[in-house]
């Protein structure tokens, strides 16, 4: 079955730091990958997403992912972490069969970026 | 546009009560979906509609109801409310496949929150 793993629960990190935030995921067929931020007491964002095409997928608000086959990775960087980047993230694959666009979501990753 | 928008924001049940969650795009995308969130769990799909009229059963549809009786709205209905139905629930709309190759994103409202007693 397919499934969408975020290994870290939560990510503390200073402002202008780098981050890493990891997610891996199964799927036998080509797939269609996600992330959504979600902002306190908001709904979701789209971030950024990889259909096809360049394995680097660059999004809104400095954020960028690689999509790597091989290690059945999509991991979501930033260069300089700003405190408004504080935030939750979810990574999500698109369900395979069945009806077209519905979504697999990780359990997501908590952001903090502290001055 | 508003997007999707979602009423109430917040609600406290009593076990055994119902309700129904609103939920109403205005950007004429035929897919809709209901998700619940909790804590440290991610986003479980409840319902889907593909269109007006047609709705099928996500992850963990038991104990909620859905209609889609236009492209617009998209209700959730939760009758005989338990503990278990304590959570964030979120709406979210995208275009279907004929409608372009953006289908893929969902854009979602703001959540309702619901508190079963």
């Amino acid at each position: 079955a397919q499934s969408v793993t975020q290994l870290d629960s939560q990510v503390p990190v200073f402002e202008e730091a780098p981050v890493e935030l990891r997610c891996n995921y199964s799927s036998s067929v080509s797939v269609y990958l996600f992330w959504y931020v979600q902002y306190p007491n908001q709904g979701l964002q789209l971030l950024l997403k990889y259909l096809s095409g360049s394995t680097l997928v660059k999004g809104i608000n400095g954020f960028e992912a690689e999509f790597n086959k091989s290690q059945t990775s999509f991991h979501l960087r930033k260069p300089s972490v700003h405190i408004s980047d504080t935030a939750e993230y979810f990574c999500a694959v698109r369900r395979e069969g069945g009806s077209q666009g519905n979504l697999i979501f990780g359990k997501g990753t908590k952001l903090s970026v502290k001055p | 546009n508003a997007g999707v928008t979602q009423t109430p924001k917040f609600r406290i049940l009593k076990i055994g009560q119902s309700m129904t969650l609103q939920c109403a795009q205005d950007m004429n995308h035929n897919y809709m979906y209901w998700y619940r969130q909790d804590p440290g769990m991610g986003l479980k799909l409840i319902y889907y509609s593909v269109g007006a009229g047609i709705t099928d059963k996500g992850e963990v549809p038991n104990g909620y109801n859905v209609s889609r009786s236009t492209t617009e709205d998209f209700p959730l209905r939760l009758e005989l409310a338990a503990p278990s139905q304590t959570s964030v629930y979120f709406c979210a709309s995208s275009t279907g496949p004929k409608q372009g190759r953006s289908y893929n994103e969902q854009f979602f409202g703001p959540g309702t929150r619901l508190t079963v007693l």
